[in-house]
């Protein structure tokens, strides 16, 4: 299993500036994941964070506005950048990692509430 | 593709009632599914999953049988608690990805 938190739980943010959310995992793995949750909706995955090269983006999300360091294997971060009301979501972090038995699994951290003014 | 369909909620039921929220699915080759649980204020849970056709998964009175012949995933409860209250996600993994296809999400509301 794993236990993941994230910082900051919440944040209200005006438009035109960035928020750099981080995410921490309890033992090292292999993949990350950051995901989206806009209002009502289900999670949109943004983009995998790889250790020691570039994040692999989703259709629709690039690396300009949502940049990702991905340092080791037990952290990761994202940052929306230039920030717009539309940006307003749950960002969600998420590893796969060893459950029950010899199967792989998705955790995820609480999720970071996003609001911009 | 991939894809899942749930119910559109929100499902408002009263405490000790009966449960059922749908899933269907499409999927390339043989899925494994899944149902994550979100609290209020909180993350995904995976709250049970099953691997192959006919595979019942089961945790803390909820159920969900993988049906190949209808691909469903109907997930059930005998008797619903106001702590069950919370959004509920079906999901699948499937032709050799490692990451889930999610539904849009039920919301469960249990009155006292």
């Amino acid at each position: 299993s794993a236990v993941i938190s994230q910082k900051p739980s919440r944040d209200i943010c005006q438009r035109g500036t960035s928020l750099t959310i981080q995410c921490q995992v309890d033992s090292q793995v292999t993949m990350m994941f950051w995901y989206r949750q806009q209002p009502g909706q289900s999670l949109t995955l943004i983009a995998t964070a790889n250790q020691g090269s570039e994040a692999t983006y989703e259709s629709g999300f690039v690396i300009d506005k949502f940049p990702i360091s991905r340092p080791n294997l037990t952290f990761s971060t994202l940052t929306v950048s230039n920030m717009s009301p539309e940006d307003s979501s749950i960002y969600l972090c998420s590893v796969e990692a060893k459950g029950g038995g010899f199967t792989y699994e998705q955790y995820f951290g609480p999720g970071t509430r996003l609001t911009v003014t | 593709g991939n894809s899942v369909t749930q119910m559109e909620g929100p499902v408002t039921l009263s405490e000790e009632a009966f449960l059922t929220i749908n899933c269907t699915y499409t999927a390339t080759g043989y899925p494994s599914l899944f149902w994550y649980v979100q609290y209020p204020g909180e993350g995904l849970q995976l709250l049970l999953k099953a691997t192959k056709a006919d595979d019942k998964g089961s945790n803390k009175g909820f159920e969900a049988t993988y049906r190949k012949e209808t691909t469903s995933f109907h997930l059930e409860k005998g008797s619903v608690q106001v702590s069950d209250s919370a959004v509920y996600f079906c999901a699948l993994i499937s032709g050799g990805s490692y990451i889930p296809t999610f539904g849009r999400g039920t919301s469960l509301i249990v009155h006292p």
